[in-house]
């Protein structure tokens, strides 16, 4: 399996909604991603997790809360968020060798939020 | 701090053309260079990675070649077809203890019949 799988594809929720979205691995991949790409741009890292710990946050709002249940899954839980977050947020794994930009990441499909 | 400049920033060209999109980064410290494609509204699809030790990659139609002294990267797409429309992205992963990739901006390609 070289997949990274994301669900849900599609989510429209409410500014006080509490929604979360789910990424899955069977690569034996160590490190996870979160990715945000907000419309006509590149994605910007938004988290790394790697052996289940969160190693990197680039400053990303209390409103988005990252979970690594277990080494397959990475969650992003979201919470009072504000249109602006409509965006399309994009997994990644990669294996954890040092150093790590040496790593190779492998993208999901993505899940497309939007928030009224 | 490392950027990435993609040009152009779209093309349209007729099918059967062959064509270069080009990338460019500040900081020659990478550890290797990616290539995307993304259609749209949807995910990422790697076409080719380049390591830092590597001047090129092949893969089919496209090739992909690294310049790290001069921060240059092009993609070659030969005999372009109209499937070929979508948005390419080069990402660069720099030297530092992160997985941070950095995106260019994209060039939009679309192929005409």
């Amino acid at each position: 399996d070289t997949e990274v799988t994301q669900t849900p594809k599609h989510l429209v929720m409410g500014m006080t909604n509490k929604k979360s979205l789910k990424c899955e691995q069977h690569m034996g991949h160590r490190a996870m991603y979160w990715y945000k790409q907000k419309a006509k741009k590149p994605p910007e890292l938004m988290f790394v997790y790697s052996y289940e710990k969160l190693s990197i946050n680039e400053s990303v709002p209390s409103r988005f809360s990252p979970e690594c249940p277990n080494s397959s899954l990475l969650n992003l839980h979201l919470h009072a968020l504000q249109p602006e977050d409509s965006a399309l947020y994009l997994c990644a794994s990669s294996q954890d060798r040092q150093p790590w930009g040496a790593n190779v990441l492998t993208f999901g499909a993505g899940s497309r939020l939007t928030v009224l | 701090k490392q950027e990435v400049t993609q040009i152009p920033a779209a093309l349209s060209v007729p099918e059967g053309e062959n064509l270069v999109l080009n990338c460019s980064f500040t900081d020659s410290a990478i550890y290797n260079l990616q290539w995307f494609r993304q259609d749209p509204g949807k995910g990422l699809t790697s076409l080719l990675l380049i390591q830092s030790s590597q001047r090129e990659q092949t893969s089919g139609r496209l090739n992909a070649s690294l310049d790290k002294s001069s921060g240059r990267s092009t993609l070659y797409i030969a005999a372009s077809q109209p499937g070929d429309s979508a948005t390419y992205l080069c990402a660069v992963s720099s030297s530092g203890n992160t997985g941070k990739l950095i995106f260019g901006q994209g060039t939009t390609l679309q192929v005409k019949p």
